[in-house]
């Protein structure tokens, strides 16, 4: 298994404001990804961070709103820029150790006013 | 495209057995998991099937069938702490999961 952690583990934010969550694993894992739980839905996947290049998004998620760091195979960052009250979610870091396990982190809370 | 199903919401008596159905449409296949997910916190890994076929592991079970795109979770004995939200996600060709709506359990008395 792996043990994640997030920072913070919950915020509120003005609009217009920008937020960086951090994710650190205990071991190194290839497989990183970041996902949104918007309230009282399933989760949606923003997208995969690859270490050494450029995050691969999903359809309807861009660079400019939710850059993504991964300086190496334990840690990544993702920001949630010119924050809005729609942004208001629970984010999480998840990563994949092996083919048939796939671990999530404890979640950020971010309330934007 | 990717169209994940699962009932919304199911009930069930404390010590009885309940089976959540998932059925999928994806362009791709190479994973069904099964996650717990209990109210304000992330979810939790249940299971995971590639291969067709009945994983067991302890009073919780996964079930698939490839061919007909449907896969179950089987929770036995059941208890009043097993009352959560179970997500089924596919694994299509990349390695990231595409999550269903989840089924909301509640576990009576």
């Amino acid at each position: 298994s792996a043990v994640i952690s997030q920072k913070p583990s919950r915020d509120i934010c003005q609009r217009g404001t920008s937020l960086t969550i951090q994710c650190q694993v205990d071991s190194q894992v290839t497989m990183m990804f970041w996902y949104r739980q918007q309230p009282g839905q399933s989760l949606t996947l923003i997208a995969t961070a690859n270490q050494g290049s450029e995050a691969t998004y999903e359809s309807g998620f861009v660079i400019d709103k939710f850059p993504i760091s991964r300086p190496n195979l334990t840690f990544s960052t993702l920001t949630v820029s010119n924050m809005s009250p729609e942004d208001s979610s629970i984010y999480l870091c998840s990563v994949q150790p092996g083919e048939e396990t796939q671990y999530f982190g404890p979640g950020t809370r971010l309330l934007v006013l | 495209g990717q169209n994940i199903d699962q009932p919304t919401e199911m009930t069930a008596t404390e010590g009885a057995i309940v089976q959540i159905n998932c059925t999928y449409q994806t362009s791709g296949f190479n994973g069904l998991f099964w996650y717990q997910q209990h109210a304000g916190e992330a979810p939790t890994f249940l299971s995971y099937n590639v291969l067709d076929g009945l994983e067991e592991k302890g009073r919780f079970s996964s079930f698939l069938s490839r061919s007909k795109g449907y896969s179950y979770l089987l929770l036995k004995e059941l208890q009043m702490k097993d009352s959560a939200s179970y997500l089924c996600a596919v694994r299509d060709r990349g390695y990231a999961l595409n999550f269903g709506k989840g089924t909301s359990l509640l576990v009576t008395p």
